[in-house]
């Protein structure tokens, strides 16, 4: 499973949008690219996934490059409800879907 | 919707005992997962499960086991609990057909002392 890196933690204002990057510069070419999001005292809940360009849904956007060694999660505007831990995954949802969780990154919205 | 329940939200054991975590599921899922996490470590996959019966180890096993008789309940089952496996226990499903999105149950803080 290919192995992502991202930012431990964001801090950002009410209104305003995030964008979180992923690194997975092994990424495979069957490999999918899915975001989680935990709120405190929560089990995960699935955000979005993509394979390549862009993918919009009513929570988030995430746009993926041409070479896929990246990717960034983009929530518009913001609400302190937002405020939770997003984990970036790589995979190959055709494996028997197996996850690998990375620590996350951290984003703290401020009123 | 999706219902992923664990038996237990908090529970407290001691050193040596033998603990039965139980996560039930809904949805006719066939795959089924156990996570711990800790702080700064992420989740962290224990064992999974593609159909009754059958179990896979995920990246820390030891210490672990499961048992899946029936499709919708997936044990965790600690022999000898020790001070190192307090942690929150989160587990999941999914199914193997769309996007395998894992639907998550509201975990477990376990105590070991």
């Amino acid at each position: 499973l290919a192995k992502t890196t991202q930012p431990i933690s964001m801090d950002s204002y009410e209104g305003q949008e995030v964008n979180i990057t992923c690194s997975h510069n092994n990424i495979a070419t069957n490999d999918y690219i899915t975001w989680y999001q935990q709120f405190p005292s929560q089990g995960p809940r699935f955000i979005i996934q993509g394979y390549k360009t862009k993918v919009t849904n009513e929570v988030a956007s995430l746009f993926i490059p041409a070479d896929r060694k990246s990717s960034t999660l983009s929530l518009p505007r913001v609400s302190l409800s937002d405020t939770a831990v997003y984990y970036c995954l790589v995979g190959d949802s055709a494996a028997g879907n197996k996850l690998t969780f990375g620590g996350g990154t951290r984003v703290l919205v401020k009123p | 919707d999706v219902k992923v329940t664990q038996s237990s939200r908090y529970l407290v054991k001691r050193t040596g005992e033998k603990v039965f975590l139980e996560c039930v599921q809904d949805m006719d899922h066939e795959n089924m997962f156990w996570y711990r996490q800790d702080p700064g470590l992420g989740l962290r996959l224990i064992y999974f499960s593609y159909d009754v019966k059958m179990k896979e180890k995920g990246d820390i096993p030891e210490g672990y086991s499961v048992s899946r008789e029936k499709k919708e309940r997936f044990s965790l089952i600690l022999e000898s609990a020790s001070t190192n496996q307090t942690s929150m226990y989160l587990c999941a499903s999914s199914s193997p057909s769309g996007n395998n999105e894992q639907f998550f149950g509201p975990g477990t803080r376990l105590t070991v002392l």
